[in-house]
């Protein structure tokens, strides 16, 4: 069974920062994708970003990219120039290849400042 | 193109009693997942839906049980409720396997 882990619950930022949220996973498997979602106050999860395992390029979208060490099973997510509409609990989450459910970390809740 | 939708919202039940949530998933898309969500344990799966049957399942009792049918909607259901099912439970919808899942709002359930 995979296992995925937020070891920050709470973090905080200003406007215009760049915040990094950690993520670590654990996992046999060696074909899999990895993805951030956010769930905002209207609890509405949505998807950030996307990584396949097998793709060593890091993944970006906008403001927000990925440093993914997939020796080291870390999957981190860099948000640059952040905003108040940042303010969300993030969510790493794993998807096995071939399958289309989701094992989710804790979360971290961020909170951005003005 | 209509996102996954979710009734009701908001629930408040009574122990002992069931109730039955319901997910639309997006037009075309055949897999519908559950998810719990808790402060205490976080977002929990419960189980998958592809094609009316079930794919996947999770670590939950058989209290908890779904359907889907051939518009693809889905159902879950839990019976003899207890104070600890009270959560947000979400349903998720997938276009196909290893892509994005699409959440609806969820509904909250609170058993008193």
């Amino acid at each position: 069974a995979q296992t995925v882990t937020q070891s920050q619950p709470e973090m905080s930022v200003q406007e215009a920062e760049t915040v990094t949220l950690s993520c670590t996973y654990d996992t046999s498997e060696s074909n899999y994708y990895l993805f951030w979602y956010k769930q905002p106050p209207s609890r509405q999860m949505i998807l950030v970003i996307r990584q396949e395992a097998y793709k060593q390029q890091n993944a970006t979208e906008n403001r927000f990219s990925v440093n993914f060490q997939k020796a080291a099973k870390s999957f981190s997510l860099k948000i640059s120039d952040s905003q108040l509409g940042d303010t969300a609990m993030y969510f790493c989450a794993f998807m096995n290849s071939g399958y289309s459910t989701l094992t989710f970390g804790k979360g971290t809740m961020l909170l951005v400042s003005p | 193109k209509a996102g996954v939708t979710q009734t009701p919202r908001y629930l408040i039940k009574t122990r002992g009693q069931q109730v039955t949530l319901s997910c639309s998933p997006i037009s075309g898309h055949r897999s519908v997942s559950w998810y719990q969500q808790t402060p205490g344990q976080g977002l929990q799966f419960l189980f998958e839906y592809f094609s009316e049957t079930q794919r996947n399942k999770g670590n939950f009792p058989g209290r908890f049980s779904g359907r889907q049918f051939s518009n693809s909607r889905s159902e879950m259901n839990v019976s003899t409720l207890e104070l600890g099912d009270s959560a947000l439970y979400l349903c998720a919808s997938v276009a196909g396997q290893n892509t994005e899942a699409f959440f609806g709002q969820g509904t909250r359930l609170t058993v008193v």
